[in-house]
């Protein structure tokens, strides 16, 4: 357990429907972070939000929409998704943003699938 | 442009054997460096981190990694391999003072007994 929660861990989805995923973080941090893992390519930052503000959006389509209502909670609003947006979406939380010394724990993520 | 290449999609070996998964990074100055490991249905894990300092950095589970600047590599060891270390490894740059890491594509572990 790292201290970071995700809901739900699995989500089936059609390309009309409207979904959230959501995280946790139970450490005291203030920086969150959304990321998309797609097989066989890198892990890609998606959003980070530093003090519920966005602080970074790695240009995702508009249909991904983050919310950060306080500093443990971050929500991916998910709409009118493709197939291709199929992946595993990890959250991750640390301390601050702008200082790789402090390190990120993950989630375990949300194995989406969008048919 | 920074990169991270991780040359190895699936390494096999048995377990007690000694490890190396390889890590090559390209970046203009000396990046912030870390291992990550991701085992079958969790997240990542951080393994070890290198900022500055000694090149040979020790980390959780028995790992270590070292910092080659002239090979622009940041190579992951373990001398023993144990059956609980089959997972999914990452290495991942880090730019100073950004949040944004950039991930290899990973390297999957497999353990035979």
């Amino acid at each position: 357990e790292t201290g970071v929660t995700q809901t739900p861990r699995h989500l089936v989805m059609g390309m009309t429907n409207k979904k959230s995923l959501k995280c946790e973080q139970h450490l005291g941090h203030n920086a969150m972070y959304w990321y998309k893992q797609s097989a066989k390519k890198p892990l890609e930052l998606m959003f980070v939000y530093s003090l519920e503000e966005r602080v970074e959006n790695n240009s995702v389509p508009s249909r991904f929409s983050p919310e950060c209502p306080n500093s443990s909670h971050l929500f991916l609003h998910l709409h009118t998704l493709q197939p291709e947006d199929s992946a595993l979406y990890l959250c991750a939380s640390s301390q601050s943003r702008g200082a790789l010394t402090d390190t990120q724990y993950f989630g375990p993520g949300t194995r989406l699938t969008v048919l | 442009a920074q990169s991270v290449t991780q040359p190895d999609i699936h390494i096999t070996v048995s377990e007690g054997a000694s490890l190396e998964l390889r890590c090559n990074y390209s970046y203009g100055a000396t990046p912030y460096l870390f291992w990550y490991v991701q085992s079958p249905g969790q997240g990542l894990q951080l393994l070890l981190k290198y900022f500055s300092g000694d090149t040979l950095v020790q980390g959780i589970k028995g790992f270590e990694a070292e910092f080659k600047r002239s090979q622009s590599s940041f190579n992951l060891r373990k001398p023993s391999v144990h059956w609980s270390d089959a997972a999914e490894y990452f290495c991942a740059v880090g730019p100073y003072n950004t949040d944004k890491l950039i991930f290899g594509t990973g390297t999957r572990l497999q353990v035979f007994p």
